[in-house]
């Protein structure tokens, strides 16, 4: 089963412009991870948040995370037509297991 | 440094036949894990291997297996394929498991069809 979700499910933009991806979870998590996969091929890591932490940067990326509320949030800024691609949240408890979300698919037009 | 390999990239079957899927981790990565994505939807853990032993398993049936040699490469094996089974075939590995987590670095994938 799938623990998040994320929102929205699509998102189109134009170059330039930013992007922000919410995802919203179940169960109390040790971390929260942010992957991006192009076409349907293997996923690439972008950033890890701890469960003790709020906020965290990574170039143009910033992942928020409110344990309370149980969600995340990705904002990709000055965003470019290579961008383009499925983003995912995953969470992380105990072991090295993952539960990933849904996905956006982000499409960056030039 | 290789990341993740997965072989092979494509495989087609047909129902009731089985499959094994080859993975091989990142040198010095202990701990390999596999997820089933199907399409349109994020990819589902399957199993967790440390040191030769499954740390975990998902909710998948019997007819899905695993195994993970002593140089820590790993194979997914599946018996009996239904046509659900057609998926991206997902290997990641990491350095160790534990309770805050290492990152995990996926390989490219195989992409299973089942006629």
């Amino acid at each position: 089963s799938q623990q998040g979700e994320e929102d929205p499910q699509a998102l189109s933009i134009q170059e330039g412009e930013n992007a922000t991806m919410n995802c919203s979870y179940k169960t109390s998590i040790n971390n929260l991870q942010w992957y991006r996969q192009n076409s349907g091929r293997g996923l690439v890591h972008l950033i890890l948040i701890r469960s003790n932490e709020r906020e965290k940067h990574s170039g143009r990326l910033r992942v928020t995370l409110d344990t309370s509320k149980k969600s995340s949030s990705l904002l990709i800024t000055a965003s470019r037509a290579a961008d383009t691609a499925s983003y995912f949240c995953a969470t992380g408890r105990g072991y090295s297991t993952l539960t990933f979300g849904k996905g956006t698919m982000l499409l960056v037009s030039p | 440094d290789a990341g993740v390999t997965q072989s092979p990239t494509h495989l087609i079957k047909t129902r009731g036949q089985h499959v094994t899927l080859r993975c091989s981790p990142i040198s010095g990565h202990k701990s390999v894990s596999w997820y089933q994505q199907v399409l349109g939807q994020g990819p589902q853990f399957i199993f967790q291997y440390y040191e030769k032993e499954e740390r975990g398993r998902g909710n998948f049936p019997d007819r899905f297996s695993a195994r993970q040699f002593p140089n820590y490469s790993s194979e997914l094996n599946v018996n009996a394929l239904l046509l659900g089974d057609s998926a991206l075939y997902l290997c990641a590995s990491s350095l160790e498991p534990g309770q805050i987590i290492n990152e995990q670095f996926f390989g490219p994938g195989t992409r299973l069809t089942v006629l």
